[in-house]
């Protein structure tokens, strides 16, 4: 079975904190993807990465960045956290092949105070 | 650009009764489809998909969707609920182009009632 993982369950930060949010994917899968899931909004594209050291800015990349180093990780970088980036973090990944079957990681529920 | 329009944020049935939520989509090419369930503190997991082929498809735990072209929709049924069904569903569709990002609509909570 295909497993995302995610660093943290649940996160408390303060505001214009550096947050980093950790996704790691043991399949392979040449692609990695970050949303984010708000009541009523669904899941919204944060960003995405295709390969290693390469990444496309989704619907919503405004106050975050991306690093992928390598094909099985992929961080999500909040430079200064702000209290309306309150939110759960998804990671998912997919292979090239299959690209739209995406696996998804239990999620990373951030609080900013 | 592709959407999804999810008709109903909350669906509420008994037990043993028909379960039917509603999605309506708009692609400028032939989408692939998607129906994902999401149940309290879990990951999201893929129910069903269409990719062109049988427009009934059908998915685990007994839920099926139609693919209707002439009226943009892609409907999520089951004949009989259950109460493990409480959950949040998502319809989401797929740009067949480019790099295959999906679109989440804005999801429907299945309530369960004994």
């Amino acid at each position: 079975d295909v497993k995302v993982t995610q660093s943290s369950r649940y996160l408390v930060k303060r505001t214009g904190e550096k947050v980093f949010l950790e996704c790691v994917q043991d399949m392979d899968h040449e692609n990695m993807f970050w949303y984010r899931q708000d009541p009523g909004l669904g899941l919204r594209l944060i960003y995405f990465s295709y390969d290693v050291k390469m990444k496309e800015k989704g619907d919503i990349p405004e106050g975050y960045s991306v690093s992928r180093e390598k094909k099985e990780r992929f961080s999500l970088i909040l430079e200064s956290a702000s209290t309306n980036q309150t939110s759960m973090y998804l990671c998912a990944s997919s292979s090239t092949s299959r690209r739209e079957t995406q696996y998804f990681g239990p999620g990373t529920r951030l609080l900013v105070l | 650009a592709q959407s999804v329009t999810q008709l109903d944020s909350h669906v509420s049935v008994s037990e043993g009764t028909p379960v039917l939520l509603r999605c309506n989509y708009s692609s400028s090419y032939s989408p692939s489809l998607f129906w994902y369930v999401q149940h309290p503190n879990k990951g999201l997991q893929l129910l069903l998909k269409y990719t062109s082929a049988a427009t009934l498809v059908k998915g685990i735990n007994g839920f099926e969707a139609e693919f209707k072209k002439s009226e943009t929709s892609f409907h999520l049924t089951k004949p009989s609920a259950h109460m493990s069904d409480a959950a949040e569903y998502f319809c989401v569709v797929s740009d067949p182009s480019g790099y295959s990002t999906l679109t989440f609509g804005k999801g429907t909570m299945l309530l369960v009632s004994p």
